[in-house]
Order: C-alpha cells, then structure tokens, then sequence
C-alpha cells in the first residue's frame, strides 16, 4: 500500500494568514492526490482533485501543487470558516490510502 | 443534486456482521461508481471499497474475505456488510460518489453524513 504522510498534524493560524499542508507518498502517484475539508459532524468535502484542480464552487484561496512523491495544499488568508480539518487523498494505486489529517485552528 | 444517506444500526455485537445501507438521491447508480469508507476513532481514515455501475466491485486487500458491496438498482441503494466484526471496527462509515473516466474511478465526491457504528458487548 502507498503510505501518506501528511503533516502537520495541526496548525495553528491567525484570519489572514496563508497555511500549507504537505502530504509525501511512500512512491510516485502521478499527480493523483484529492484534498478534502471536513468540519466536526459533517461529510468531508472535496477541495482539490488531481493536485491543483479546483472544484467549481471552491474559492480560489485554497490551491495544491506538486508531483512525483511531494504535493502540498495551501490557504491564502485563512478566514474563520476554513477552520476545520484537512486530508488527502491518493487515488493513484489501490488500495487508495488517506493522509493522517491536519486539524486547522484559529491562533 | 446528487444526495447520499446512510442508515444502518449503530451497534453491532463483536462477531457479527455490520450492514449498511446507502440511498442514493438525485443520481442513478447505474452511472459512475458507489464507495465506502470509513474513519476511525483518532481521525485515520481508509478507503474500504467501491461497486461499479456495471456492478463489479473492488475491495481494499485489508479487509479481505470480510467484506462484501451490493446494490438495488431498483432502489437506488448499494450495501456494505462487513462480516465478523471486531472492536476494531468501531468507526463512522462514509458512502461516497467516485467519478470516473478512461483510466478508472477517481477520488469520492459527493458524500453521505456518515454512520456511527460501534462494535461492543
């Protein structure tokens, strides 16, 4: 199985800031990463799919980048309803396999 | 708008098996593919297994012979039991939509709010 390993497992962030998130695979995934929010009670939420492809809807302050083993997701100017926690996702071998999470704060 | 539910018991005695039920809305399961995944106390989650519309499936190795996804096309549903149930199992299980293309399904994107299901004595 190809290992996920996101980090941080937390952050903390003052409304305004920009965040980012890393997840680095055990082997190349090709660009097939997905990134989700969810927030306490509620279904996750696709942001991101295929590395940097925004999902119509999503506001353009979150974006991903990277390739062969190393992705990254980020928030330009965090604001209060970006708080939530934040996974990814790839869908480039099966068995799929998610990262560890990162839960966002406010500072 | 393409809705998911889940429903099913929220409690299932260590041994036997756990069945759930997810109603799909807005959607013909008959197009793309249905998963199940599931998120564990402390926050790991994994990717359980998926049927296509064709209805061929496909499992995550871990769970071996244990699992099993069915659909009713009749009704817009697909299942997912999942046989002698330990505590490990404790967990809410997600159904998900997973698109698809040329080269196979990618990711989940709609998804359902999740069931609660506790494997306890």
């Amino acid at each position: 199985d190809i290992q996920m390993t996101q980090s941080p497992p937390s952050l903390s962030a003052s409304l305004g800031d920009k965040v980012t998130i890393t997840c680095q695979a055990s082997q190349n995934i090709n660009k097939y990463i997905a990134w989700y929010q969810q927030k306490p009670g509620k279904a996750p939420g696709l942001l991101i799919g295929y590395t940097s492809r925004l999902v119509s809807g999503i506001p353009s302050r979150f974006s991903g980048s990277g390739s062969g083993r190393d992705y990254s997701f980020s928030i330009s100017n965090v604001e209060s309803e970006d708080i939530a926690s934040y996974y990814c996702l790839q869908y480039d071998n099966s068995p799929w396999t998610f990262g560890g999470g990162t839960k966002l704060e406010l500072k | 708008e393409v809705q998911l539910q889940e429903s099913g018991p929220g409690l299932v005695k260590p041994s036997q098996s756990l069945s759930l039920t997810c109603s799909v809305t807005g959607y013909s399961i008959t197009s793309n593919y249905w998963g199940w995944i599931r998120k564990f106390p402390g926050n790991k989650m994994e990717w359980m297994g998926y049927i296509s519309y064709s209805g061929s499936t496909s499992y995550n190795p871990s769970l071996k012979s244990r699992i099993s996804i069915t659909r009713d096309t009749s009704k817009n549903q697909f299942f997912l039991q999942l046989n002698s149930v330990t505590t490990e199992d404790t967990a809410t299980y997600y159904c998900a939509r997973v698109p698809f293309n040329w080269a196979g399904p990618y990711y989940f994107d709609y998804w359902g709010q999740g069931v609660m299901v506790t494997v306890s004595s």
